[in-house]
């Protein structure tokens, strides 16, 4: 069965600590990893699109990089502003709909 | 703005009435989903249009709740004999045809079944 886990759930940071979430899939053919930012009572929004293993996105303070297993979003020197939650999602060949995982709530302590 | 409208923004009902929400994709999109989210998850998907067809439709989608999209503009989602489990935010999301997973996704609609 095709499945998204993201970890840790929260992570909580000093400003300027840098660190990394995960995302690991379990999926057949995959087409594409996203990543998406959801701020609270908000809706999700897109940040990155990974397509195939060895690839980086960069924005800012994020980078975003894919294995065959799984992806990762570094934050470097993050700032209490990139407090939100970030989603993970992956497109497969077999079905169209995005699969998500449950995200990780990031927190940023000035 | 430019950006995919929700409406209401938030609704409460009591158990057993239908409720409807409108979605307003941006406007060149002819793709259009519908989520629904319930707190510490990720979205699940509901159902997909593209421009007035409904191309898939979630197996767990009950009976309960139709979507339509009339002129490929925009959409509604009605719940019928609504539930306290079917209290969560309901998220629209737009796209363009190649997209394969960028979504603009609405502020959503927050439904609470008393």
């Amino acid at each position: 069965e095709d499945q998204v886990t993201q970890s840790p759930e929260a992570l909580r940071l000093q400003e300027g600590e840098s660190s990394s979430l995960n995302c690991s899939y379990t999926v057949s053919g995959l087409r594409g990893l996203f990543w998406y930012r959801q701020d609270p009572g908000k809706g999700p929004e897109f940040l990155f699109t990974l397509y195939s293993a060895g690839e980086e996105k960069e924005k800012e303070r994020l980078k975003a990089t894919l294995t065959k297993k799984e992806s990762f979003l570094h934050i470097t020197a993050p700032k209490p502003e990139d407090s939100a939650t970030y989603l993970c999602a992956a497109s497969s060949r077999m079905h169209y709909q995005l699969i998500w995982g449950a995200g990780t709530k990031l927190i940023i302590k000035p | 703005d430019t950006g995919v409208s929700q409406n209401p923004r938030h609704k409460i009902t009591k158990r057993g009435q239908n409720v409807t929400f409108r979605c307003d994709p941006i406007s060149e999109h002819n793709r259009l989903y519908w989520y629904r989210q319930t707190l510490g998850q990720g979205p699940e998907f509901l159902t997909y249009f593209q421009n007035e067809a409904q191309l898939e439709k979630s197996r767990l989608l009950s009976d309960r709740f139709s979507a339509e999209r009339p002129k490929g503009s925009f959409s509604t989602l009605e719940i019928q004999r609504t539930e306290q489990g079917d209290s969560a935010m309901y998220l629209c999301a737009s796209s363009v045809r190649d997209s394969t997973g960028e979504l603009f996704f609405g502020e959503g609609s927050r439904l609470t079944v008393l």
